[in-house]
């Protein structure tokens, strides 16, 4: 039972601008950094954002991550069809002294 | 280049004991601040954090399993390894293992992961 809520699904037409919600409480996002993964179909996630809105090298800056208070953000601009993956969102739980993934939101582009 | 690869049995009958090994490259969990953790994904779900051992050999586990999951790490050869006891078909998933960087959780890279069936 995931403690991160995200949607299930999300969608948008290329160029479109996609936004992911991730809901924790302040054990976890409120206290904690958050961390976000784009797992392609059939392949291991990959490291999207971390430290709540930092790109790793190699990462479009079509991609930006945002905190506010106990949930996150995290915004696809100028759609692309390569987008099309799942999404999760991570963070640490302070309560339950473990990582916590979101329950990740599929991607995609009609 | 850091790469992770996860080893060990593709099927497991119940009640069993898994054992999965993470061998990595390029990176030494002799560094302050290192870790290496596995994640699992049953078909079709999400990811689920399963345990993280650190350079200096502290261990945190998920709350629910942490009855039946052990890791350890083998500094000399650069693997971490995972110990899950009594197996349930539940328990069928895509076992990850990835890199911790100081500072960091589980920001990887991870390995490309390995498929465990439990049935008899």
């Amino acid at each position: 039972q995931s403690v991160l809520t995200q949607p299930p699904s999300a969608s948008g037409t290329p160029g479109q601008r996609v936004t992911i919600s991730c809901s924790g409480s302040s054990s976890n996002i409120g206290r904690n950094t958050v961390n976000w993964y784009q797992q392609l179909p059939g392949t291991a996630p990959k490291l999207l954002i971390y430290i709540n809105n930092q790109r790793p090298s190699g990462v479009p800056d079509r991609f930006a991550g945002s905190k506010s208070g106990t949930s996150a953000s995290l915004a696809i601009s100028g759609l692309q069809s390569e987008d099309e993956a799942d999404y999760y969102c991570a963070a640490w739980d302070d309560s339950l002294n473990g990582y916590v993934f979101g329950t990740g939101t599929k991607v995609t582009v009609l | 280049q850091i790469t992770l690869k996860e080893s060990g049995p593709t099927l497991v009958k119940p009640t069993q004991t898994l054992t999965l090994t993470c061998t990595f490259s390029g990176f030494s969990l002799r560094t302050s601040g290192v870790g290496v953790g596995w994640i699992r994904q049953p078909p079709g779900e999400a990811l689920e954090w399963l345990a993280l051992i650190y350079w200096d050999g502290d261990q945190r586990y998920r709350s629910s399993l942490r009855s039946r999951l052990t890791i350890t790490k083998d500094t000399s050869k650069n693997q971490v390894v995972l110990t899950m006891t009594n197996m349930d078909p539940v328990d069928t998933a895509t076992y990850y293992c990835a890199h911790s960087p100081p500072g960091d959780i589980l920001t990887g890279p991870w390995g490309q992961g390995t498929l465990v069936t439990v049935s008899s």
